[in-house]
């Protein structure tokens, strides 16, 4: 069975203190990983898709990774505005696009 | 360009009622999604439809239908409300084909207490 699992749930940092978030999966044929932002009553927005291992991709404090069996979002001096819950999803090889969530890490930055 | 739209925001049902959660999308996807999302919980893939006229049980599908007859709409319908269908729910959206994995974008979510 297709699975995410996102370590640690919840993450405080202060301000400038750079951190890593993890997202392990277990799926069959692996097409796609992608990290969303999800900030309180709101819906996920879209950071990332990585496709293969060794992929990177940067958008400004934040960092994606991805090996054959996790993804690592790293987040270098982070500033208060960056807290949100980070959600990551996988989807496989069947065509019919559907995602696998994880339950998110929650990140607070304080200042 | 207004993306997913989701009506209503909030809403409190009675044991036993019924109604239509709205979603619509002004983008043209093909690929439309319903997931609810409880707390400290991913999101959970409740219907999806690949094109008008065309729709699947996703994970969690008992007690909700879905339908789609336009390429924009795809309302999800609950029957009679029960405890366990208090959540958040997101509707979903893409383009996605064979050769392009396009991400889904999000509407904002519609809050659902049932009492």
């Amino acid at each position: 069975e297709d699975q995410v699992t996102q370590s640690p749930e919840a993450l405080r940092l202060q301000e400038g203190e750079s951190s890593s978030l993890n997202c392990s999966y277990t799926v069959s044929g692996l097409r796609g990983l992608f990290w969303y932002r999800q900030d309180p009553g709101k819906g996920p927005e879209f950071l990332f898709t990585l496709y293969s291992a060794g992929e990177e991709k940067e958008k400004e404090r934040l960092k994606a990774t991805l090996t054959k069996k996790e993804s690592f979002l790293h987040i270098t001096a982070p500033k208060p505005e960056d807290s949100a819950t980070y959600l990551c999803a996988v989807f496989n090889m069947d065509s019919s696009y559907k995602l696998i969530f994880g339950s998110g890490t929650r990140l607070l930055v304080r200042p | 360009n207004a993306g997913v739209t989701q009506t209503p925001k909030f809403r409190i049902l009675k044991i036993g009622q019924s109604m239509t959660l709205q979603c619509a999308q002004d983008m043209n996807h093909n690929y439309m999604y319903w997931y609810r999302q409880d707390p400290g919980m991913g999101l959970k893939l409740i219907y999806y439809s690949v094109g008008a006229g065309i729709t699947d049980k996703g994970e969690v599908p008992n007690g909700y239908n879905v339908s789609r007859s336009t390429t924009e709409d795809f309302p999800l319908r609950l029957e009679l409300a029960a405890p366990s269908q208090t959540s958040v729910y997101f509707c979903a959206s893409t383009d996605w084909t064979e050769n392009s994995n396009q991400p889904q974008h999000f509407g904002d979510g519609t809050r659902l207490s049932i009492l």
